[in-house]
C-alpha cells in the first residue's frame, strides 16, 4: 500500500462547481499535512497547511480527520485558474523529517 | 522574495557521462532535499540535508550521491547516468524550528534526458 493515496483524476468540472479531492495516508505517525499545487510544466508551491481543527482560505477549506488518516481539500466556486495538479503532502517526523507526496489529483476547470 | 535556484532547466548527457546538478537558495535554510518527478508516480526523495555536511538517503538513492559543503548549496550528483535517470529533478528547500510546520519552497527543476 502506497504511504500517501490520491485520486489522480482527471477532475473535469464547469466553472463555478464545488470539487472535493481527497488524501489517505498509511502512516499514523504522520505529523504535518499539506495541499501543494502543481501547474503544468512548473514547480509545486504551497497552497495551505492543513490543521487538526479544518481551515479556510478563501475559496479553498482543508480538512483533517487523523482517526481514519484522510485529508480532504474543497474548492468552492471553481475558476479557470485553478485549473493543475494538487498533491497532497505528508511530513512524518520518524522517517527524518521526510516529506511524502502522493501522486497528485488533475483538476481541469472548464469555461 | 523566496528564491530556489537550479543551475539547468534542460540538460542532455550521454550513458556513462557523470552528471552534477545545482542547487541554491538564499533563505539561509537549513534542509534542503533533492526529488525526482516521473508521471504516474509523483514526487519522489532522492537525498535530503539535515543541514551543511549532513545527508540522509531517501526512498531512491541508488545511483546518486549528493553533496552539502555549503548552507546554501546542496548539488545532486549522478556518478554514471543511465537511461532510466531520464526525469525531472527538484530541489527543496525548508526552515526548521518554531511551532509551525514549515513548507517546502521547490526550484523550477531540471529536465535531465539521458541518451
Amino acid at each position: 500500500r502506497k504511504e500517501v493515496e490520491q485520486d489522480p483524476g482527471p477532475f473535469n468540472v464547469p466553472e463555478g462547481a464545488t470539487v472535493a479531492f481527497n488524501c489517505t495516508y498509511s502512516n499514523s505517525a504522520s505529523q504535518s499535512f499539506f495541499w501543494y499545487r502543481q501547474d503544468c510544466r512548473k514547480e509545486p508551491k504551497l497552497l495551505m497547511s492543513v490543521y487538526s481543527s479544518g481551515n479556510e482560505d478563501g475559496r479553498f477549506t482543508a480538512q483533517l480527520n487523523r482517526a481514519s488518516q484522510y485529508i480532504s481539500l474543497l474548492i468552492r466556486d471553481s475558476k479557470l485558474s485553478d485549473s493543475a495538479t494538487y498533491l497532497c503532502v505528508v511530513n512524518i517526523y520518524n522517517y527524518g523529517q521526510n516529506f511524502v507526496f502522493g501522486p497528485g489529483t488533475r483538476l481541469s476547470v472548464l469555461p | 522574495d523566496v528564491k530556489v535556484t537550479q543551475s539547468s532547466r534542460y540538460l542532455v548527457k550521454r550513458t556513462g557521462e557523470k552528471v552534477f546538478l545545482e542547487c541554491v537558495q538564499d533563505m539561509d535554510h537549513e534542509n534542503m532535499f533533492w526529488y525526482r518527478q516521473d508521471p504516474g508516480l509523483g514526487l519522489r526523495l532522492i537525498y535530503f540535508s539535515y543541514d551543511v555536511k549532513m545527508k540522509e538517503k531517501g526512498d531512491i538513492p541508488e545511483g546518486y550521491s549528493v553533496s552539502r559543503e555549503k548552507k546554501e548549496r546542496f548539488s545532486l550528483i549522478l556518478e554514471s547516468a543511465s537511461t532510466n535517470q531520464t526525469s525531472m529533478y527538484l530541489c527543496a528547500s525548508r526552515k526548521v524550528g518554531g511551532p509551525l510546520p514549515y513548507e517546502q519552497y521547490f526550484g523550477p527543476g531540471t529536465r535531465l534526458t539521458v541518451t
